[in-house]
Formats: structure tokens, C-alpha cells, sequence
């Protein structure tokens, strides 16, 4: 069902400074997880993922912190800058639903 | 070269209308989808399809109706419109089920 939730619905910090967005699962059988940035008038766009084998994974500028004993998922954006805006939403897959759940998505906006 | 490409990008109807909305991918996934998205940006799975199995999320209404003419379209088909069906509709596709989606631009239905 739809169960991926997340802490924050909106997030608002300045242009710099670190952002980080939360979110809870409760699909314990999940094993893949994604973030998604998605932009006003487009659709959600991959920024990274992580499997249930790993606790923390890096990118550009993003890393994604995975904790299974509590179920929750974060994305954290460096030096969070204006093109960051976006809506920002956590999926799972990989579970027993087959198809990626996604969560409600937070509104990061960038303060210059 | 466009992924997922969806028509049209905004459609506006009258009730009672019966509409299609188009989506084709040239990425050689075998799964595709398709979400709705609320205004409040809920992204909800619709169906997904490829050329084993439709699963269909049992909320949407038989009004509804995905068609797959081949591998690399999923065509979405709304019967007698109503007014609670306006929404953004995304179509997205991924190698296998449950793993990365990706995501066409959207098509802003509006039914009035």
C-alpha cells in the first residue's frame, strides 16, 4: 500500500547550506531504494539509489543514509544550491508489490 | 533522443469525454507504467505491464484502461471522464519490475 512516508512535507534553507529530507518506509521486504527530484512541469527524474545490502551510498553532491532497523531513508544535498528546488520523493521497490511505491514527496526551496 | 515520450503534455476535456493518452519508450525496458499524481503531488501506481503480465492497482476504475500495442508503448485509454480524474499522469518505464523508473514528462489532464 501506500506506506512510504515523509517526515518534512516542506523544507526551506539557504543557498550553501546542507539539506537533508527524511523518509520512512514500513515495507520491511524492500530491498532497493530511490530518490527522485522532480521539477515544476517535468516528471520525477533518478538522483540515486541504494540497495537493503548497504547503509550509505555517495554521489555528486548527494548522499542517501539507509537505516533497516528503523526504516528510514535520507537524502542529504551539499552546498544546496537554487537548482535544487524541486519536489523530492523516496520510492522502494523490490518488495512483494513489484512496482516502485513512492512516498509524498518535500518541497525543498533554495533561499539565495 | 527522448526516453519516455508521452502526448499529448496537456489535454483539456469535457465529462463524459473518452480520452487516450499516448507514452513510448525507447530505452528496451520491458516494464512500463503508469502513475497519477494528485495536486497535492501523491504519485500513485496505476498499472503496471510488460509482456508477461498487467497488474492493475484495484483503486482505479475499470474506466481506466491500459493498452500495449508492442513492447515500446503503453497507451492509456479513459473512459466517460469525470471531473475527479483531472490530475498529472505519468508514464515511466523500467528494465524489470521494481527497479529504476524512468519517467516521461507528464500530461496535465483537465476535465471541465
Amino acid at each position: 500500500g501506500e506506506n512510504v512516508g515523509l517526515h518534512l512535507p516542506t523544507l526551506s534553507v539557504q543557498e550553501g547550506d546542507n539539506s537533508i529530507i527524511n523518509c520512512a518506509y514500513s515495507n520491511s521486504a524492500s530491498d532497493y531504494f530511490i530518490w527522485y527530484k522532480q521539477e515544476s512541469g517535468k516528471g520525477p527524474q533518478f538522483i540515486i539509489d541504494i540497495r537493503s545490502n548497504m547503509d550509505k551510498r555517495q554521489g555528486q553532491r548527494v548522499t542517501v543514509l539507509l537505516n533497516k532497523t528503523v526504516k528510514h531513508l535520507s537524502l542529504q544535498i551539499a552546498a544546496t544550491q537554487p537548482g535544487d528546488s524541486a519536489v523530492y520523493f523516496c520510492a522502494e521497490g523490490g518488495g512483494s508489490q513489484g512496482n516502485l511505491i513512492f512516498g509524498k514527496g518535500t518541497k525543498l526551496s533554495v533561499k539565495p | 533522443d527522448t526516453a519516455v515520450s508521452q502526448t499529448p503534455k496537456y489535454l483539456v476535456t469535457q465529462m463524459g469525454n473518452d480520452k487516450s493518452i499516448k507514452c513510448e519508450q525507447n530505452l528496451g525496458h520491458d516494464t512500463m507504467y503508469w502513475y497519477k499524481q494528485d495536486s497535492k503531488k501523491f504519485l500513485k501506481i496505476m498499472f503496471s505491464y510488460n509482456n508477461k503480465e498487467l497488474i492493475i492497482n484495484e483503486t482505479v476504475p475499470n474506466r481506466f484502461s491500459p493498452k500495449s500495442p508492442d513492447k515500446a508503448h503503453l497507451n492509456l485509454h479513459i473512459n466517460s471522464l469525470e471531473l475527479g480524474d483531472s490530475a498529472v499522469y505519468f508514464c515511466a518505464s523500467s528494465l524489470i519490475d521494481g527497479a529504476e523508473a524512468f519517467f516521461g514528462q507528464g500530461t496535465r489532464l483537465t476535465v471541465v
